[in-house]
């Protein structure tokens, strides 16, 4: 069974400019979420899917961030424009929503904002 | 408000010695607490979890943990490191009510010498 994979795994852009980060969950897991872990700090939560609606967008840090899951399936974040405090490691998970507490999470995609 | 704190931001331990990772935690509710594990070039990976019941716990990979409510702590540990236990290790408190939203610790690097 594949994972929970996340595209691209590096990106260098420069201030200003637009990145989009691709989230594939686990098939079948409708609950997905976007975490970020600025360099030294904590991970923190961004926001929460179940299926193709928003749960809790509670964690975006501004309006520059827009998330979207259509069709409940894969999700996109895209940063626009981006800003220097943006850079980062965006992690995706994925669960099936029995409350096991067990989150599935890819190998996240480290956004470097020059 | 709702923190996890992991004191040591860099462990060393030599193959063969035990191995124990500090984590409190503030928190408002009955927690539900959780070890999260990433080694290099993967994702994180839910190591243990406690809910209720027995405040022992134990994970995959050798690994236990104990929640003690006084002391607003979860520690992890390990009688015996191997160098593959090398990762970065984060602990994460959620709510009882909604176990996937959590919130991390800074983590802890863990560095094992032969």
């Amino acid at each position: 069974e594949a994972g929970v994979t996340q595209f691209p795994s590096h990106s260098v852009i420069e201030k200003g400019q637009t990145v989009t980060l691709r989230c594939d969950p686990i098939s079948g897991h409708d609950n997905l979420y976007w975490y970020r872990r600025v360099m030294g700090k904590e991970i923190k939560f961004l926001l929460h899917f179940v299926k193709e609606s928003k749960q809790d967008e509670s964690g975006m840090p501004n309006n520059r961030f827009l998330a979207e899951r259509t069709g409940g399936t894969y999700s996109t974040l895209k940063v626009q424009p981006a800003e220097l405090e943006d850079s980062g490691v965006y992690f995706c998970a994925s669960s099936s929503g029995q409350n096991t507490g067990e989150l599935f999470f890819g190998e996240g995609s480290r956004l470097t904002v020059l | 408000a709702q923190s996890v704190t992991q004191p040591d931001i860099h462990i060393t331990v030599s193959e063969g010695a035990s191995l124990e990772l500090r984590c409190n935690y503030s928190y408002g509710a009955t927690p539900y607490l959780f070890w999260y594990v990433q080694s290099p070039g993967q994702g994180l990976q839910l190591l243990l979890k406690y809910f209720s019941g027995d405040t022992l716990v134990q994970g995959i990979k050798g690994f236990e943990a104990e929640f003690k409510r006084s002391q607003s702590s979860f520690n992890l540990r390990k009688p015996s490191v191997h160098w593959s236990d090398a990762a970065e290790y984060f602990c994460a408190v959620g709510p009882s009510y909604n176990t996937d939203k959590l919130i991390f610790g800074t983590g802890t690097r863990l560095q094992v010498f032969p």
